[in-house]
């Protein structure tokens, strides 16, 4: 298995909602990754799990909260988001310490109402 | 994190050969340069990576300027599925190991 895989592939939540985006990897990856993605925007990191743990924090607002769970899974919960949150959310895994052989999923697509 | 420019876009036809080309002048000793590409709706693709020599792989040839402030990708044939943004990533070490920052990048755009 070589791919990452996250779901939903897209999500529409309300400003008041609960909402968690999932990925999944079952390459024996030990860095996992969130960015976000503006339309015509680069990805921007967001945070960076290195066996298991918290290695990277962009200075993301706290209404983003990451998780993993264990080495093949990140969650992303998501409360009390702004229009501006909406965005393409990607997962990538890769070897650490490697910076190479990312390997990303194709995202979700979130729309904030 | 060294700074990079790249083309804002580039157009190739089928079946020629592509060079996209990277300035990065403030890279580090100890940076890799790798190349990334998205693919319309898709999340990013890992192309190539290379240190000082130039490197192949089925995907692209990467060519390392002697005095790696630039470099160049190289897809020998291009074909409608290279239609991509490709973006140039130097890749700090220490601190920033295995943290990959992503620039505008090129927008290649592939006539039939």
């Amino acid at each position: 298995d070589t791919e990452v895989t996250q779901t939903p592939k897209h999500l529409v939540m309300g400003m008041t909602n609960k909402k968690s985006l999932k990925c999944e990897q079952h390459m024996g990856h030990r860095a996992m990754y969130w960015y976000k993605q503006k339309a015509k925007k680069p990805p921007e990191l967001m945070f960076v799990y290195s066996y298991e743990k918290l290695s990277i924090n962009e200075s993301v607002p706290s209404r983003f909260s990451p998780e993993c769970p264990n080495s093949s899974l990140l969650n992303l919960h998501l409360h009390a988001l702004q229009p501006e949150d909406s965005a393409l959310y990607l997962c990538a895994s890769s070897q650490w310490p490697r910076g190479y052989g990312y390997t990303f999923g194709s995202g979700t697509r979130l729309t904030v109402v | 994190d060294a700074k990079t420019t790249q083309p804002n876009s580039m157009e190739s036809n089928e079946e020629e050969p592509v060079h996209l080309p990277c300035n990065h002048s403030t890279i580090s000793g100890t940076d890799y340069i790798h190349w990334y590409r998205q693919l319309p709706s898709q999340g990013p693709e890992y192309v190539i990576h290379g240190l000082t020599s130039n490197v192949n792989n089925r995907m692209a040839s990467l060519a390392i300027a002697e005095d790696r402030k630039s470099s160049t990708l190289i897809l020998h044939r291009a074909t409608l599925r290279d239609a991509a943004v490709y973006y140039c990533i130097p890749n700090a070490g220490g601190t920033s190991y295995g943290k990959l920052t992503f620039g505008q990048g090129t927008i290649l755009t592939v006539h039939p």
